[in-house]
């Protein structure tokens, strides 16, 4: 596709209920991230990937958060046993390679509520 | 710790005048800084972006001002236009091991009137 795309675009999910989100970076992308929006508030970051390998996931808030991108392009982040606190809008970004390409591509997000 | 944060939470202007979003950074090893712009419902939308080795950079519309020794930036938007009713936010990429990590800031809503 033409952009990094996201699905689903909501979930709403019973406190304890396992969730998986898929984001589709823009094609030949190497570097994909995850970023976390809170009703009124930036992005914050989860993780990041080059190609399959997870280099960082710094900013995954709990062992309960964890993603994958096993052949180095669609992602997905899982979420296990749900909490209200994970309600927030999950962005998945992804950018080509080199230092001076600077420019990452946003998805729509998924907005996740947890009831 | 370092934080990217907004002076201004709120913007309200008429339409065609000019705007500036303010941002203050702390982190001097930030390597570049990218003003995003985020409408209801949708992701984060590039504007544009200016390296730590420069202090302005235009677009179209839009001007991005860098001083690092205060460490601000601002982002002006020349004629403002009901579509530019937006929430914008600063980011900076500190570079290292994970290259274009973003740190957002609080972000700032701009709103036109016609």
């Amino acid at each position: 596709g033409a952009g990094v795309s996201q699905s689903p675009r909501y979930k709403v999910a019973k406190r304890g209920q396992d969730v998986a989100l898929r984001c589709d970076p823009i094609s030949g992308h190497v570097s994909l991230f995850w970023y976390q929006q809170a009703l009124g508030q930036g992005p914050e970051f989860l993780t990041y990937f080059q190609n399959e390998a997870q280099l960082d996931k710094s900013g995954l808030p709990s062992d309960r958060f964890f993603a994958e991108r096993p052949e180095g392009s669609v992602s997905t982040l899982k979420i296990q046993r749900t909490q209200q606190e994970d309600s927030a809008v999950y962005l998945c970004a992804s950018r080509g390679m080199g230092t001076s390409n600077t420019e990452a591509f946003f998805g729509q997000g998924t907005r996740l509520t947890v009831v | 710790g370092e934080s990217v944060g907004l002076h201004l939470p709120t913007l309200s202007v008429q339409e065609g005048d000019n705007s500036i979003i303010n941002c203050a950074y702390s982190n001097s090893a930030s390597d570049y800084f990218i003003w995003y712009k985020q409408e209801s419902g949708k992701g984060p939308q590039f504007i544009i972006d200016i390296r730590s080795n420069m202090d302005k950079r235009q677009g179209q519309r839009v001007t991005v001002l860098l001083n690092k020794t205060v460490k601000h930036l601002s982002l002006q938007i020349a004629a403002t236009q009901p579509g530019d009713s937006a929430v914008y936010f600063c980011a900076e990429n500190a570079g290292g091991t994970s290259y274009g990590k973003l740190t957002f800031g609080q972000g700032t809503i701009l709103t036109v009137h016609p």
